[in-house]
C-alpha cells in the first residue's frame, strides 16, 4: 500500500459526459502528479500540482482540468469525454514535486467510456 | 528531447531462470534520476529503485540488481532465479531536472514468468 488513495476504482459512463477523479496524496507529501495509462500512447504525464499551485503540464487536453486543495488532496476532471479518453488513470504523490522526489502512485482508477 | 527506450516488449522465462530487462534513455541534462517500477496483474505501479545521475554503482536487492551506464545511456534491471509472482509489466522512467518531477516513461516490458 503506497498510501496515495484514489476513488472511485471504476467509472463507467457515455461519451458526452463529464466525471471526476479524486486523490489523497501521502500523508507529508504536497506534490500530486495524474497520469493517464492508455494502450496506445503508455504512460503519459498529464499535470502536477505543488501545494495548491500548477507546476508542470504535459499532454492534457483542454477538456481536462485539475487542482490540488487545501487539504492537498486533487481532482482531475474530464469532460465532453470521447471514447478515446477511455484509460487507467493514475495519481501520484511526492514530498517535494522536484525531480529528486521518489513518485509513489495510487491504485488508478479505470475509466471507461461507452 | 527526454526519451525512455525499452526494446523488450515481452519477455517469457521459466521459473528460476535469470532475466535482464533493458532501459535506454536520452536527455541533455546532466542531472537528473531514473526509476524502476512494477506493474502487477492487479494493475498499481510499484515503486523499485531510484538512481542518481551521479551513481554509477551498481545496486543490489534480494534478488532485484541494477547496472547503470551513464556511457550507454543505460539502466538495466536483473531478476535473478526468476519466480512466479515477478511476472508483471516493467516500467523504466527518467525524470526531467529543474523544479518539476515530471517522469517520462518507457513503453513497458511485460515479464511472464512460467511454472
Amino acid at each position: 500500500d503506497s498510501g496515495v488513495t484514489q476513488t472511485p476504482k471504476h467509472l463507467i459512463t457515455a461519451t458526452g459526459q463529464r466525471v471526476t477523479l479524486r486523490c489523497s496524496p501521502r500523508s507529508g507529501d504536497l506534490s500530486v502528479y495524474w497520469y493517464q495509462q492508455s494502450l496506445d500512447q503508455g504512460l503519459q504525464f498529464l499535470i502536477q500540482y505543488y501545494n495548491g499551485e500548477e507546476r508542470a503540464k504535459g499532454n492534457i487536453l483542454e477538456r481536462f482540468s485539475a487542482q490540488q486543495f487545501p487539504d492537498l488532496h486533487s481532482e482531475l476532471n474530464l469532460s465532453s469525454l470521447e471514447l478515446g479518453d477511455s484509460a487507467l488513470y493514475f495519481c501520484a504523490s511526492s514530498h517535494r514535486g522536484r525531480y529528486t522526489d521518489t513518485q509513489y502512485f495510487g491504485p488508478g482508477t479505470r475509466l471507461t467510456v461507452l | 528531447a527526454q526519451k525512455v527506450t525499452q526494446a523488450q516488449t515481452e519477455i517469457s522465462v521459466v521459473e528460476k531462470e535469470d532475466v535482464t530487462l533493458d532501459c535506454v534513455y536520452e536527455t541533455r541534462d546532466t542531472t537528473y534520476y531514473l526509476f524502476w517500477y512494477k506493474q502487477p496483474p492487479s494493475g498499481e505501479l510499484v515503486f523499485l529503485i531510484r538512481r542518481n545521475s551521479f551513481d554509477e554503482q551498481n545496486e543490489i536487492s534480494g534478488r532485484y540488481s541494477w547496472n547503470f551506464q551513464k556511457s550507454t545511456s543505460s539502466f538495466n534491471f536483473t531478476i535473478t532465479a526468476s519466480q512466479v509472482v515477478d511476472s508483471a509489466v516493467y516500467f523504466c522512467a527518467l525524470s526531467e531536472g529543474g523544479n518539476t518531477g515530471k517522469l517520462i516513461f518507457g513503453q513497458g516490458t511485460t515479464l511472464q514468468v512460467k511454472p
